[in-house]
């Protein structure tokens, strides 16, 4: 089976722009979780999707969303950039009764 | 809030010598988890631990859950380059959000 994918790998943006980043879970997975890596907070959950809604959230502002689509695929959306939103966003899936996460390659956003 | 505690944050070793990082929590753990993130890369799925005390082996690896269920330990004999990365915990504390630890980012030293 092919992994997960995310797209794009990397992304240079403003800071008040917006940006939607792209996730394909491995096939048959219907939960997908979104996670924001950086050196000084470490890895911290954003979200988590299953059947198209969102069964957990992490401590992150609004600006920070997502949403699932009926194929599993997942996007999440942050708007209005701020400069500490640089940083390595992990998507991860996993498959139905385990609590085994497989990442994907991460979407690497900076923010200038 | 829950968190996951883990030590040390950096380790250095000679090639050949062990390796060990721990993690700890206030709370009791439903189950705990393990992941290596090579430089560069992303978190692999290593192991999962869900019973009191128990031991699980993977050739030079060796995971331990404590009886508490509130720590943990990943014990490597005789590092080799391979084993270079971050190492991180994670429990999700009897619900779906995984909350991972600090993580220990091991060198190698040829």
């Amino acid at each position: 089976k092919a992994g997960v994918t995310q797209t794009p790998r990397y992304l240079i943006k403003t800071r008040g722009q917006q940006v939607t980043l792209s996730c394909s879970p491995i096939s048959g997975h219907r939960s997908v979780s979104w996670y924001q890596q950086t050196p000084g907070q470490g890895l911290q959950f954003l979200f988590e999707y299953f059947s198209e809604t969102q069964r957990n959230k992490g401590n992150f502002p609004g600006r920070f969303s997502g949403r699932q689509f009926s194929n599993s695929r997942s996007e999440m959306n942050v708007s209005t950039l701020e400069l500490g939103d640089s940083a390595l966003y992990l998507c991860a899936s996993r498959p139905g009764g385990t609590d085994t996460q497989y990442f994907g390659p991460g979407t690497r956003l900076t923010v200038l | 809030g829950q968190q996951v505690m883990q030590i040390p944050q950096y380790q250095h070793v000679q090639e050949g010598e062990d390796f060990t990082t721990y993690c700890n929590s206030s709370t009791t753990l439903s189950n705990i988890q393990w992941y290596k993130q090579r430089p560069g890369g992303h978190p692999v799925f290593l192991i999962q631990l869900v019973k009191s005390g128990e031991v699980k082996k993977q050739k030079r690896l060796t995971f331990q859950f404590g009886e508490a269920k509130k720590n943990s330990s990943l014990h490597i004999t005789a590092t080799q380059t391979t084993d270079v990365g971050t190492y991180f915990c994670a429990s999700n504390f009897g619900n779906e959000k995984l909350t991972f630890g600090t993580g220990t980012r091991l060198t190698i030293i040829p």
